[in-house]
């Protein structure tokens, strides 16, 4: 059965780094997605991406992120100079379309910024 | 804005019982979705079961079944059988129906399955 990968499992980095989440979605998938859920607490929708561009994103998805999908699989979340309080898991997602009701998430990655 | 709350941090039932996890919504939508996803341990998110607000039917999936009262705002789901697999972090889950297609959840409520 397709699912959704992520790469790394776990990334440590120090505050003020860069770090760069991959994620494989579903390959007939046009919908993605990246939520992220702080220790404890619960899912937040950070940003969708539709046809190469951002359709929706959240207040947390401030200039520090971005996202890409380099290539025709990969789809990727930046972080450009991580703090402290972006250490949480980080789930991808995609969805068949914009009247498929399901989004398949991934495994997460988790990070922690020391 | 759409919000989820789950008033239940924790729940806890005994193997092969039956159990209800509640969830409230605030909308302004006639339309919209509403899932339960099931985050065990290993934090995969996985999706349980699904109701479209336009359905009156409660929808069900073996031993999961919903309570939708669209005029309440309230969608609670009942596990029948309780086996020892459940265990996990539930969410209750909003989509809109068209348009913006994120996910809106509760806090979750964390389910204990004792033997």
């Amino acid at each position: 059965e397709p699912e959704v990968t992520q790469t790394p499992s776990h990334q440590v980095t120090q505050m003020g780094q860069e770090v760069i989440l991959r994620c494989v979605p579903i390959s007939n998938h046009l919908y993605f997605y990246w939520y992220r859920q702080i220790l404890g607490q619960k899912v937040e929708f950070l940003v969708s991406f539709y046809n190469n561009e951002i359709s929706e994103k959240s207040e947390i998805f401030d200039d520090q992120f971005s996202v890409e999908r380099p290539d025709g699989s990969n789809f990727t979340l930046k972080i450009r100079s991580t703090k402290l309080e972006d250490s949480a898991m980080y789930f991808c997602a995609s969805s068949e379309g914009p009247l498929s009701y399901e989004q398949y998430f991934g495994p997460g990655t988790r990070l922690t910024v020391t | 804005a759409q919000t989820v709350t789950q008033s239940q941090p924790e729940m806890s039932v005994q193997e092969a019982e039956t159990v209800t996890l509640s969830c409230t919504y605030d909308t302004s939508e006639s339309d919209y979705y509403l899932f339960w996803y099931k985050q065990p341990p290993s934090r995969q998110m996985i999706l349980v079961i699904r109701q479209e607000a336009y359905k009156q039917q409660n929808a069900t999936e073996n031993r999961f079944s919903v309570n939708f009262q669209k005029a309440a705002k309230s969608f609670s789901l009942k596990i029948s059988d309780s086996q020892l697999g459940d265990a996990a972090m539930y969410f209750c889950a909003y989509r809109r129906f068209q348009g913006a297609q994120k996910l809106v959840f509760g806090q979750g409520t964390r389910l204990t399955i004792n033997p």
